[in-house]
């Protein structure tokens, strides 16, 4: 079956570069889709198609990929970036949704 | 303002069969592929189910194929995620999203928490 793996948690000071890892278990030719879900809230696109940005969210959210790892990159984390990041993709072969575990960002 | 609210979740017996709604504000569904997903207590995302513009084709993960069935009225901006046979481990918030583009969710309600337990 069809599995992104994220690391469990990533932590980085204020002001530093905090980047969380999807690594597909397959070639990755799919769309990578990333969400941002602060604790007691509905999770928010941030990024999509690999590296594009909804309107609203800050240009230094961004997203890349590498072969079967896709990355997301927060620069200038601050303190209301804490939050749970999930990556995503669309399973063509069959026909689902595809979530990564999700990675805990915290701010130290 | 573009949002979607669910509603019809609650403590619920296993076995029974719920249905849960989802309303559509500030926007025409009828453009738009569809989703469910939801996430149980303390644990990650787990994407249920998607149902095309038209109704016409809808797709579901294993742990819900064959117990739960996705539909879609345009006319009244609702989606409608029906439970059957519900379980212990089906006990989750549940959000409606709106599908975007090559299956990304762009806007997602607040969700509706669903508790299976005798």
């Amino acid at each position: 079956s069809y599995v992104l793996t994220q690391p469990p948690s990533v932590s980085v000071a204020p002001g530093q570069t905090a980047r969380i890892t999807c690594v597909e278990n397959s070639v990755g030719n799919k769309n990578v889709h990333w969400y941002r879900q602060k604790p007691g809230q509905a999770p928010v696109l941030v990024v999509y198609d690999d590296s594009d940005r909804p309107s609203g969210i800050p240009e230094r959210i961004s997203g890349s990929k590498s072969g079967n790892t896709a990355t997301l990159t927060i620069s200038r984390v601050e303190a209301g970036d804490e939050a749970d990041y999930y990556c995503q993709v669309w399973e063509s072969l069959g026909d689902h949704v595809v979530f990564g575990g999700g990675t805990k960002l915290t701010v130290l | 303002q573009v949002q979607l609210v669910e509603f019809g979740g609650g403590a619920v017996q296993p076995g029974r069969s719920p249905r849960l709604s989802c309303v559509a504000s500030g926007f025409s569904i009828r453009t738009y592929v569809m989703h469910w997903v939801r996430q149980p207590p303390g644990k990650g995302l787990e994407w249920v189910a998607l149902i095309s513009l038209d109704g016409s084709e809808e797709y579901y993960a294993e742990s819900v194929k064959g117990r739960f069935s996705i539909s879609r009225d345009n006319s009244k901006k609702m989606l409608y995620l029906q439970m059957n046979s519900l379980r212990a481990d089906d006990t989750a918030v549940y959000y409606c999203a709106r599908g975007k583009g090559t299956y990304c969710m762009d806007v997602w309600g607040k969700g509706t928490k669903v508790t299976v337990s005798s």
